[in-house]
Order: C-alpha cells, then sequence, then structure tokens
C-alpha cells in the first residue's frame, strides 16, 4: 500500500497570501495523484488531478504540481472561501485507493 | 446536475449489521465506476470499496474485506454498501462517490455510529 504523507497539518495564513501544500508519496505514483478541498459538514470537491489539471469550475489561483513522490498544491492568493482541509490522494497503484492525512488551512 | 444520495445510516450495536443506499439521478447509472469512501469523525478520508458499472469487478480495502459487500442495481439507479460484523472503528459518515479513480461527484454522506 503506497502512504501518502501531507505537510503541514496545519497552516496558519491570512487571505491574500499565496500558500503551497506539500504531499509526498511513499513510492512513485508516477502522475496520478489528485487533490481534494473539504469544509466543515460537506463532501470533498475534487480540485486537481493528473498532477496538475483543474477539475471543472475551480479557479485558476489553485495549481499542482510534481511528479514520483513529491506534489505540491499552489494557491496563489488566499480568498476566505479557501480555508479548509485539502487532501492528497494517489491512484496509481491500486487498489487500495489511499488519501494523505490531510493539511488545514485556517486563518491566521 | 448530478446528485447522489446516501440513506439507511444510523445507530448499530457491535456485531451488527446495516445496509446503506445511493440512490443517483441527473446521469446515466449504467454507465459509470461507483465507490464508497468513508471519513471517521474528525479524521480523514479512507477509501473503502468500488464496483464497475456491470458489476463483474469489485475491490474493498483491506479493513473492510470479509464483512462489506458492494452491490449496485442500474434498473433502480441505486447503489448500496451490505455492512455485517460491525466495529467500532467502522463509526464514520459514509460517502458514494462517481467515477474512479478520482471523485468527481459525491453525496452528502451517511452517518453510520457503532456503539453498544
Amino acid at each position: 500500500e503506497i502512504v501518502m504523507t501531507q505537510s503541514p497539518a496545519t497552516l496558519s495564513v491570512s487571505p491574500g497570501e499565496r500558500v503551497t501544500l506539500s504531499c509526498r508519496a511513499s513510492q512513485s505514483v508516477s502522475n496520478n495523484l489528485a487533490w481534494y478541498q473539504q469544509k466543515p459538514g460537506q463532501a470533498p470537491r475534487l480540485l486537481i488531478y493528473g498532477p496538475s489539471t483543474r477539475a471543472t469550475g475551480i479557479p485558476a489561483r489553485f495549481s499542482g504540481s510534481g511528479s514520483g513522490t513529491e506534489f505540491t498544491l499552489t494557491i496563489s492568493s488566499l480568498q476566505s472561501e479557501d480555508f479548509a482541509v485539502y487532501y492528497c490522494q494517489q491512484y496509481n497503484n491500486w487498489p487500495p485507493i489511499t488519501f494523505g492525512q490531510g493539511t488545514r488551512l485556517e486563518i491566521k | 446536475e448530478v446528485q447522489l444520495v446516501e440513506s439507511g445510516g444510523g445507530l448499530v450495536q457491535p456485531g451488527g449489521s446495516l445496509r446503506l443506499s445511493c440512490a443517483a439521478s441527473g446521469f446515466t447509472f449504467s454507465s459509470y465506476d461507483m465507490n464508497w469512501v468513508r471519513q471517521a469523525p474528525g479524521k480523514g478520508l479512507e477509501w473503502v470499496s468500488y464496483i464497475t458499472s456491470g458489476s463483474s469487478t469489485t475491490f474493498y480495502a483491506d479493513s473492510v474485506k470479509g464483512r462489506f459487500t458492494i452491490s449496485r442495481d442500474n434498473a433502480k439507479d441505486s447503489l448500496y454498501l451490505q455492512m455485517n460484523s460491525l466495529r467500532a472503528e467502522d463509526t464514520a459518515v459514509y460517502y458514494c462517490a462517481r467515477d474512479g479513480p478520482t471523485y468527481r461527484h459525491w453525496g452528502q454522506g451517511a452517518l453510520v455510529t457503532v456503539s453498544s
């Protein structure tokens, strides 16, 4: 099973700042990496896959990069609605599909 | 509009059984693979199970293998998860999710609580 590790666990940032979230795989997942956003009481929402293709309706301020074992999700200018938990997911070698433990973005 | 609506959650004693349903609408259900993903209270996401559009292939997480069974009825546009021998660690919100292996559409979730 591929283990996905996200860092940091929590990030305190101010609106308007640029933020980078990291995700590391225990072995190569090639380009088969996705990012999800989850707000309290809601289902996750697919943001990015492949690992740099934005899903339908996702604003351009979200971007993804990386390959192999190291990936990043960047939000260029944080908006109030972006404060949430973000999960990475590998789908290169499945089953099982595996997710990272999440990074919580909170308002500084 | 794609809609996925889970039902069947609730409180069950350890060792008990529960069947979750997911009613799909707004798309041709029989053309899409489906999944169950769960989230324990305050925890992250855990993939549970997958079924192909025609039910020919199913996969399970090791944590539920032999206890849970995924199925679907394409005539009723419905996905199911039969959960037997439930344990406290199965307590979670269970989401049905369309597609795979990335999930573009999710239901709102059904809470399953396993407790005596």
